[in-house]
């Protein structure tokens, strides 16, 4: 089992706001970044060094820590944002890198 | 713009190697780590390896160690990644990511390369 544990599926209605949350110790020292991956593409960096959006990613979508949780929110959520999202932090014990297991995002 | 641009397809045969690569561009390719991450089909991402693209220095998850190797080459700014004795459960999708970071407390993959497909079969 990975050391980031996220919800396997949330859903949300269109323009609602949803939180997706990714748990682990290694998330009390280092933060998360965040990945949208549409079916049949490569992910795609939303969030990173805890509440920054790369160029091109809408502020719709932010992100936030706090002790062993870092969480995405999408406020306004459209329906392009339907997807499968993870987590990624350095690994607790070295330097290894772990995925959280995913999260699909439902938009209704 | 800065591009990952990966090799193409493989079928293989349980048993044998396959050397995959990962051609950048548009930025100083010694600058950056890149890390390799795999996707089984309808699973989730799976960290493998990075590589210090400057002096070669390579760390692998201890699932692949012993069994990938993460090399690259500078004068094509080329990473690869060849992994032998290939089973089944090696059939995936294959990401090179480039690294970053910030004061030992953030890391972050940005861009991706568009995967290369490894289907291993007899």
């Amino acid at each position: 089992s990975s050391e980031l544990t996220q919800d396997p599926a949330v859903s949300v209605a269109l323009g609602q706001t949803v939180r997706i949350t990714c748990q682990g110790d290694n998330l009390r020292t280092f933060y998360a970044s965040w990945y949208q991956q549409k079916p049949g593409q490569a992910p795609v960096l939303v969030i990173y060094d805890k509440n920054n959006r790369p160029s091109g990613i809408p502020d719709r979508f932010s992100g936030s820590s706090s002790g062993n949780t870092a969480s995405l929110t999408v406020t306004g959520a459209q329906a392009e944002d339907e997807a499968d999202y993870y987590c990624s932090s350095r690994g607790i014990s070295g330097y290894y890198w772990v995925f959280g297991g995913g999260t699909k995002l439902t938009v209704v | 713009q800065v591009q990952l641009v990966q090799s193409g397809a493989e079928v293989k045969k349980p048993g044998a190697s396959v050397k995959l690569s990962c051609k950048a561009s548009g930025y100083t390719f010694t600058s950056h780590y890149m890390h390799w991450v795999r996707q089984a089909p309808g699973q989730g991402l799976e960290w493998m390896a990075v590589i210090n693209c400057n002096d070669g220095g390579t760390i692998y998850a201890q699932k692949f160690q012993g069994r990938v190797t993460v090399t690259r080459d500078t004068s094509t700014s080329t990473v690869y990644i060849e992994v032998n004795s290939l089973r089944s459960e090696d059939t995936a999708e294959y990401f090179c990511a480039r690294d970053h970071s910030r004061e030992e407390t953030t890391w972050w993959f940005d861009p991706w390369g568009q995967g290369t497909l490894v289907t291993v079969s007899s």
